[in-house]
């Protein structure tokens, strides 16, 4: 599976909207990028994913580059819950395996 | 409708002591995983497994062996805990797609 690489760390203020780059310069035909995100120190919890076109949700919207070598995701109004580590993840259809990298670490100021 | 449900929350257990991480998932879910979290780190895949029947290993298995009990349950359990076992374990369940959907982790200490 493509490895990924994210920023460390992000801040945003309240009410704006968060944007999370990822780049996944390696990424194959068959993977798709997922995003996830750790509320202190629950359980991972699942965001979105997307192939090849930009695709939003409840919870966020991902777009993704025409060469598909970068995404971003995007919390349109960040509130102080959407404090977090963010995960981008790379996977291949049907894999089994997630691998996690270290993620970036949003604030959301007041 | 419960998800990813895990048992013990916290332990404490002594080096050499031994003990099984419950994990049961209510959602039909074909593959089931363990992972585990350090300090500052990102989740590292310890076993999984895909269906009823079969578990592989993951990242970081040494230590580990698991068990399928039946559809909904996947244990993890450490034969004689050392120190470098203290940490987040998660267990995660997925259906056909790639979704993980993730339970609220057992914290472990290890002395």
């Amino acid at each position: 599976d493509a490895k990924t690489t994210q920023p460390t760390s992000m801040d945003c203020a309240e009410g704006r909207a968060a944007n999370l780059p990822c780049n996944h310069s390696t990424i194959s035909g068959n993977e798709y990028v997922y995003w996830y995100r750790q509320i202190h120190s629950q359980g991972p919890q699942y965001i979105i994913h997307g192939l090849k076109n930009n695709e939003t949700n409840e919870m966020a919207s991902l777009i993704i580059t025409e060469d598909r070598k970068s995404s971003t995701l995007i919390l349109p109004h960040a509130t102080l819950r959407d404090t977090a580590v963010y995960y981008c993840i790379v996977q291949r259809g049907g894999s089994e395996k997630l691998v996690f990298g270290k993620g970036t670490k949003l604030t959301v100021n007041p | 409708n419960a998800g990813v449900t895990q048992t013990p929350k916290f332990q404490v257990l002594k080096t050499g002591q031994s003990m099984t991480l419950q994990c049961a998932q209510d959602m039909n879910h074909n593959s089931m995983y363990w992972y585990r979290q350090d300090p500052g780190m990102g989740l590292r895949l310890i076993y999984y497994s895909a269906s009823e029947g079969t578990t592989d290993k993951g990242e970081v298995p040494n230590g580990y062996n698991v068990s399928r009990l039946n559809k909904r349950e996947f244990s993890l359990r450490l034969e004689s805990a050392a120190p470098s076992q203290t940490s987040v374990y998660f267990c995660a369940s997925r259906a056909g797609g790639g979704t993980q959907y993730f339970g609220p982790g057992t914290r472990l200490l290890v002395l």
